[in-house]
């Protein structure tokens, strides 16, 4: 079946410094969501990429598809305290059925 | 405030014992799912509904059961409870062909001894 997948599992950054977290789909994707948990929370919808080389900037996170539709990207600049959490991509299976990866937690270093 | 109710937030529950977490949306959303959230494991599917009076397995379907009588509530069974159901439960919801992703419940924490 399909699977998603994602890198890093956890990914320590510092205050003030950049980082960026990969999905990877075994199969073309319709479409990707990302997903934000926060520690003892439940996962908030951030966005939907669409578009084959689609980017999204949401404030200080920067959303890609890529061309082949089987890989996206989040890259978050200048790293706040607010960023901790878990970010998980996710894509659609059937319809509207979501699999979702194994998430990249995020622990921001003061 | 519109979104999704889940109940309980947590329970222990004894090993053998029957359980229904309970899933109530306001949104009118046409589907919902359940998910179950596992360390290193991510977000799995257990099962799921795109309309009222329909159902589907998921991912991880055995041991677990699902009904949608109407459109607001999708509760999720447990008919004789095992340790490996510890997990993390999460309700879901969202418009069919929906670009505004899902919509997630606070979670129910299950433990069973």
């Amino acid at each position: 079946g399909q699977q998603v997948m994602q890198i890093p599992q956890y990914q320590h950054v510092q205050e003030g410094e950049d980082f960026t977290t990969y999905c990877n789909s075994s199969t073309t994707l319709s479409n990707i969501q990302w997903y934000k948990q926060r520690p003892g929370g439940h996962p908030v919808f951030l966005i939907q990429l669409v578009k084959s080389g689609e980017v999204k900037k949401q404030k200080r996170l920067t959303f890609q598809f890529g061309e082949a539709k089987k890989n996206s990207s989040l890259h978050i600049t200048a790293t706040q305290t607010t960023d901790v959490g878990t970010y998980f991509c996710a894509g659609p299976v059937e319809g509207n059925k979501l699999t979702f990866g194994g998430g990249t937690r995020v622990l921001v270093k003061p | 405030i519109a979104g999704i109710t889940q109940a309980p937030t947590s329970q222990i529950l004894a090993a053998g014992r029957r359980m229904t977490l309970r899933c109530t949306q306001d949104m009118r959303h046409n589907a919902m799912y359940w998910y179950r959230q596992d360390l290193g494991l991510g977000l799995r599917l257990i099962h799921y509904s795109n309309t009222a009076g329909t159902t589907g397995k998921g991912e991880v379907p055995d041991g677990y059961s699902v009904s949608r009588a109407n459109t607001d509530d999708f509760p999720l069974t447990l008919a004789s409870a095992v340790p490996s159901q510890t997990s993390v439960y999460f309700c879901a919801s969202s418009e069919q062909w929906s670009n505004y992703g899902y919509t997630f419940g606070s979670g129910t924490r299950l433990t069973v001894v």
